[in-house]
Protein backbone atom coordinates (compact mmCIF):
# COMPACT_ATOMS: atom_id res chain seq x y z
CA UNK A 1 0.00 0.00 0.00
CA UNK A 2 1.45 3.62 -1.14
CA UNK A 3 2.12 6.08 1.85
CA UNK A 4 1.49 9.39 2.00
CA UNK A 5 3.20 11.39 -0.70
CA UNK A 6 4.44 14.58 -0.54
CA UNK A 7 6.04 16.96 -2.81
CA UNK A 8 8.71 18.41 -3.39
CA UNK A 9 10.71 17.13 -0.62
CA UNK A 10 13.05 19.88 -0.18
CA UNK A 11 12.36 24.02 -1.60
CA UNK A 12 14.61 26.72 -1.27
CA UNK A 13 13.12 30.35 -1.79
CA UNK A 14 13.62 33.92 -1.19
CA UNK A 15 11.75 36.23 1.34
CA UNK A 16 8.02 37.28 -0.34
CA UNK A 17 8.11 34.63 -2.72
CA UNK A 18 5.42 32.49 -3.02
CA UNK A 19 5.72 28.87 -2.48
CA UNK A 20 2.62 25.92 -2.74
CA UNK A 21 3.20 22.40 -1.35
CA UNK A 22 1.76 19.11 -1.97
CA UNK A 23 0.13 15.96 -0.21
CA UNK A 24 -1.86 13.10 -1.80
CA UNK A 25 -3.13 10.88 1.53
CA UNK A 26 -3.20 7.37 1.61
CA UNK A 27 -5.92 5.79 -0.51
CA UNK A 28 -9.57 5.43 1.65
CA UNK A 29 -8.34 7.89 4.17
CA UNK A 30 -11.27 10.58 4.51
CA UNK A 31 -9.03 13.17 7.27
CA UNK A 32 -5.86 14.80 6.12
CA UNK A 33 -3.89 16.98 8.41
CA UNK A 34 -0.90 19.46 7.51
CA UNK A 35 1.50 19.75 10.66
CA UNK A 36 4.44 22.50 10.69
CA UNK A 37 7.58 20.73 12.29
CA UNK A 38 10.37 23.71 13.81
CA UNK A 39 13.70 22.23 14.11
CA UNK A 40 13.62 20.78 17.87
CA UNK A 41 10.00 20.30 18.27
CA UNK A 42 7.30 18.40 17.75
CA UNK A 43 5.29 18.86 14.62
CA UNK A 44 2.17 21.15 15.31
CA UNK A 45 -1.29 21.48 13.56
CA UNK A 46 -2.00 24.01 11.19
CA UNK A 47 -5.63 22.63 9.67
CA UNK A 48 -7.27 19.31 9.53
CA UNK A 49 -9.85 18.02 6.89
CA UNK A 50 -12.68 15.54 6.87
CA UNK A 51 -12.98 15.13 2.96
CA UNK A 52 -12.82 18.49 1.52
CA UNK A 53 -14.47 20.69 4.68
CA UNK A 54 -11.56 21.99 6.88
CA UNK A 55 -13.21 21.57 10.52
CA UNK A 56 -10.20 22.98 12.20
CA UNK A 57 -7.93 25.78 10.79
CA UNK A 58 -7.51 27.93 14.19
CA UNK A 59 -3.66 27.57 14.00
CA UNK A 60 -3.60 28.43 10.43
CA UNK A 61 -2.17 32.14 10.06
CA UNK A 62 -4.50 32.84 7.59
CA UNK A 63 -2.84 36.25 6.47
CA UNK A 64 -0.41 34.18 4.85
CA UNK A 65 -1.21 30.50 4.53
CA UNK A 66 -3.80 29.21 3.05
CA UNK A 67 -5.00 25.30 2.08
CA UNK A 68 -7.75 23.10 -0.04
CA UNK A 69 -8.72 20.27 -0.76
CA UNK A 70 -11.15 20.56 -3.02
CA UNK A 71 -11.96 16.74 -4.51
CA UNK A 72 -11.36 15.37 -0.82
CA UNK A 73 -8.46 13.98 -1.88
CA UNK A 74 -4.93 15.47 -2.61
CA UNK A 75 -4.29 18.96 -0.66
CA UNK A 76 -2.28 21.88 -1.31
CA UNK A 77 -0.86 24.32 0.89
CA UNK A 78 0.55 27.44 0.33
CA UNK A 79 2.28 30.63 1.79
CA UNK A 80 1.75 34.09 0.17
CA UNK A 81 4.59 35.86 0.86
CA UNK A 82 7.21 33.26 2.64
CA UNK A 83 8.89 34.87 5.34
CA UNK A 84 12.34 33.74 7.27
CA UNK A 85 10.55 32.73 10.36
CA UNK A 86 8.24 29.93 7.76
CA UNK A 87 11.31 27.82 6.88
CA UNK A 88 10.50 24.62 8.75
CA UNK A 89 9.42 20.99 7.71
CA UNK A 90 5.89 20.97 6.14
CA UNK A 91 4.31 17.76 7.09
CA UNK A 92 0.90 16.21 5.85
CA UNK A 93 -0.63 13.30 7.63
CA UNK A 94 -3.86 11.10 6.66
CA UNK A 95 -6.26 8.47 8.83
CA UNK A 96 -8.98 6.27 8.41
CA UNK A 97 -12.00 7.45 10.91
CA UNK A 98 -10.67 7.78 14.85
CA UNK A 99 -7.55 5.47 14.12
CA UNK A 100 -3.72 5.78 13.47
CA UNK A 101 -2.40 9.08 11.14
CA UNK A 102 0.10 8.08 8.74
CA UNK A 103 2.53 10.72 8.23
CA UNK A 104 4.24 11.54 4.63
CA UNK A 105 8.08 12.14 3.99
CA UNK A 106 7.69 16.17 4.51
CA UNK A 107 9.07 19.42 2.62
CA UNK A 108 11.66 20.71 4.01
CA UNK A 109 10.97 24.77 3.16
CA UNK A 110 14.44 27.52 3.51
CA UNK A 111 13.55 30.67 3.15
CA UNK A 112 16.43 32.98 2.61
CA UNK B 1 -5.39 22.97 25.70
CA UNK B 2 -3.36 19.71 26.48
CA UNK B 3 0.19 19.61 26.08
CA UNK B 4 2.67 16.86 26.42
CA UNK B 5 5.96 16.61 27.88
CA UNK B 6 9.15 14.73 27.40
CA UNK B 7 12.14 15.42 29.77
CA UNK B 8 14.91 13.55 28.23
CA UNK B 9 15.98 15.67 25.45
CA UNK B 10 18.65 13.46 24.51
CA UNK B 11 19.65 10.17 25.44
CA UNK B 12 23.00 8.55 24.77
CA UNK B 13 22.97 4.97 25.79
CA UNK B 14 25.33 1.73 24.81
CA UNK B 15 24.40 -1.51 23.07
CA UNK B 16 22.22 -3.48 25.07
CA UNK B 17 21.43 -1.53 27.56
CA UNK B 18 17.94 -0.63 29.00
CA UNK B 19 15.66 2.24 27.55
CA UNK B 20 12.92 4.12 29.22
CA UNK B 21 12.00 7.53 27.69
CA UNK B 22 9.64 8.97 29.33
CA UNK B 23 5.84 11.06 28.63
CA UNK B 24 3.48 12.85 30.90
CA UNK B 25 0.68 14.48 29.66
CA UNK B 26 -1.82 17.26 31.15
CA UNK B 27 -5.13 16.41 29.65
CA UNK B 28 -7.48 14.82 32.22
CA UNK B 29 -9.94 13.59 30.14
CA UNK B 30 -10.21 10.60 28.10
CA UNK B 31 -6.82 10.02 25.35
CA UNK B 32 -5.59 7.89 22.88
CA UNK B 33 -1.85 7.80 23.28
CA UNK B 34 0.90 7.35 20.77
CA UNK B 35 4.73 7.18 20.43
CA UNK B 36 6.00 7.70 16.86
CA UNK B 37 9.59 7.49 15.95
CA UNK B 38 11.92 8.89 13.12
CA UNK B 39 14.81 7.16 11.68
CA UNK B 40 17.85 9.49 10.63
CA UNK B 41 16.52 10.98 6.84
CA UNK B 42 13.22 8.93 7.36
CA UNK B 43 9.40 9.73 7.87
CA UNK B 44 7.49 9.62 11.20
CA UNK B 45 6.27 6.17 11.89
CA UNK B 46 4.09 4.91 14.33
CA UNK B 47 5.92 2.50 17.11
CA UNK B 48 2.43 2.06 19.27
CA UNK B 49 -0.32 3.12 20.43
CA UNK B 50 -2.97 3.15 22.90
CA UNK B 51 -7.00 3.35 22.92
CA UNK B 52 -8.06 1.00 25.66
CA UNK B 53 -7.95 -2.14 27.26
CA UNK B 54 -4.53 -3.66 28.31
CA UNK B 55 -2.15 -0.38 29.63
CA UNK B 56 0.99 -2.38 28.85
CA UNK B 57 1.03 -2.09 24.88
CA UNK B 58 3.88 -3.59 22.80
CA UNK B 59 5.00 -2.33 19.38
CA UNK B 60 7.22 -3.35 16.76
CA UNK B 61 11.12 -3.82 16.68
CA UNK B 62 10.55 -5.00 20.98
CA UNK B 63 9.05 -1.72 22.28
CA UNK B 64 6.24 -1.40 24.71
CA UNK B 65 4.81 1.25 26.39
CA UNK B 66 2.75 1.69 29.90
CA UNK B 67 -0.13 4.03 30.46
CA UNK B 68 -0.26 4.82 33.89
CA UNK B 69 -3.69 7.01 34.13
CA UNK B 70 -2.88 8.04 37.63
CA UNK B 71 0.42 9.09 36.83
CA UNK B 72 -0.66 10.84 33.43
CA UNK B 73 2.34 9.04 31.78
CA UNK B 74 3.21 7.11 29.01
CA UNK B 75 6.65 6.01 28.90
CA UNK B 76 8.43 3.95 26.38
CA UNK B 77 10.81 1.22 27.24
CA UNK B 78 12.50 -1.28 25.62
CA UNK B 79 15.01 -4.23 27.56
CA UNK B 80 17.67 -4.44 25.19
CA UNK B 81 18.55 -1.22 22.77
CA UNK B 82 20.60 -1.88 19.22
CA UNK B 83 22.27 0.50 17.19
CA UNK B 84 19.50 0.36 14.58
CA UNK B 85 17.14 1.91 17.45
CA UNK B 86 19.25 5.29 16.97
CA UNK B 87 16.47 8.06 15.93
CA UNK B 88 14.26 10.44 17.54
CA UNK B 89 11.18 9.47 19.39
CA UNK B 90 8.04 12.04 19.99
CA UNK B 91 5.37 10.92 22.39
CA UNK B 92 1.79 12.37 21.28
CA UNK B 93 -1.69 12.29 22.88
CA UNK B 94 -5.14 13.02 21.06
CA UNK B 95 -8.34 13.60 22.85
CA UNK B 96 -11.57 11.40 22.53
CA UNK B 97 -12.36 8.41 20.04
CA UNK B 98 -12.07 11.16 16.56
CA UNK B 99 -10.11 12.54 14.39
CA UNK B 100 -9.12 15.21 16.55
CA UNK B 101 -5.21 16.64 16.07
CA UNK B 102 -2.15 15.22 18.04
CA UNK B 103 -0.27 17.18 19.83
CA UNK B 104 3.39 15.75 20.37
CA UNK B 105 6.11 16.39 23.00
CA UNK B 106 9.25 18.06 21.88
CA UNK B 107 10.95 14.44 20.88
CA UNK B 108 13.94 12.43 22.77
CA UNK B 109 17.08 12.00 20.65
CA UNK B 110 18.31 8.91 21.45
CA UNK B 111 21.91 7.62 20.20
CA UNK B 112 22.97 4.17 20.70
CA UNK B 113 26.74 3.52 20.98
CA UNK B 114 27.93 0.27 19.16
Amino acid sequence: EAGVVQSPRYKIIEKKQPVAFWCNPISGHNTLYWYLQNLGQGPELLIRYENEEAVDDSQLPKDRFSAERLKGVDSTLKIQPAELGDSAVYLCASSPPGDTQYFGPGTRLTVL
Amino acid sequence: AQSVSQHNHHVILSEAASLELGCNYSYGGTVNLFWYVQYPGQHLQLLLKYFSGDPLVKGIKGFEAEFIKSKFSFNLRKPSVQWSDTAEYFCAVRRGFGNEKLTFGTGTRLTIIP
